[in-house]
């Protein structure tokens, strides 16, 4: 069964400084990779994604995610974060097709002014 | 032009009410979703249809009952209603395999639907 596993519940960055969330998967075949964010009151808006090729995946918003298949990881990053990036995130894994989204837990984003 | 849409976006109800939920998307999509997000915000998948058909059923009880009355819709019915039930439930949709316009398989979400049951 496919899982996905955020291990940071919390983490607080101040504005300016450089972030990285991260997240790891277990599944059986090359999965589909997804991270999207939810912001106080809101749906979920998507970030980025990665089906195939290219491992270093660009989003909206100036993130960006690697793909690294020896470690089962696809960690966020963004060079310098924005109070307004405050917001919970997800990572998620899907097989396609009509398949529903695993996701992890969620990562709790606070920025420090 | 909302992507995907749900009504209600609040729903506050007593126990043992039968309460809908609708979505509609305007994306041409032929697959639709239902996700649950509790209390500790964990989203876990609940039923997806593809072209109104269903594929995926995940341990949910069968108060739960979905229905998809053309493509572009996928409502949630809940029969009565337990404070368990308390949660925000999103709509999904997606297109399988692509196409011109969206990227594979990406599923696009609704603002979702708050449900408070008393």
């Amino acid at each position: 069964a496919q899982s996905v596993t955020q291990p940071d519940i919390h983490i607080t960055v101040s504005e300016g400084a450089s972030l990285e969330l991260r997240c790891n998967y277990s599944y059986g075949a090359t999965p589909y990779l997804f991270w999207y964010v939810q912001s106080p009151g809101q749906g979920l808006q998507l970030l980025l994604k990665y089906f195939s090729g290219d491992t270093l995946v660009q989003g909206i918003k100036g993130f960006e995610a690697e793909f690294k298949r020896s470690q089962s990881s696809f960690n966020l990053r963004k060079p310098s974060v924005h109070w307004s990036d405050a917001a919970e995130y997800f990572c998620a894994v899907g097989a396609g097709g009509a398949d529903g989204l695993t996701f992890g837990k969620g990562t709790h984003l606070i920025i420090q002014p | 032009d909302t992507a995907v849409s749900q009504t209600p976006k609040y729903l506050v109800t007593q126990m043992g009410n039968d309460k809908s939920i609708k979505c509609e998307q305007n994306l041409g999509h032929d697959t639709m979703y239902w996700y649950k997000q509790d209390s500790k915000k964990f989203l876990k998948i609940m039923f997806s249809y593809n072209n109104k058909e269903l594929i995926i059923n995940e341990t949910v009880p069968n108060r739960f009952s979905p229905k998809s009355p053309d493509k572009a819709h996928l409502n949630l019915h809940i029969n009565s209603l337990e404070l368990g039930d308390s949660a925000v439930y999103f709509c999904a949709s997606s297109q399988p395999g692509g196409g011109s316009v969206f990227p594979t398989d990406t599923q696009y979400f609704g603002p979702g639907t708050r449900l408070t049951v008393l």
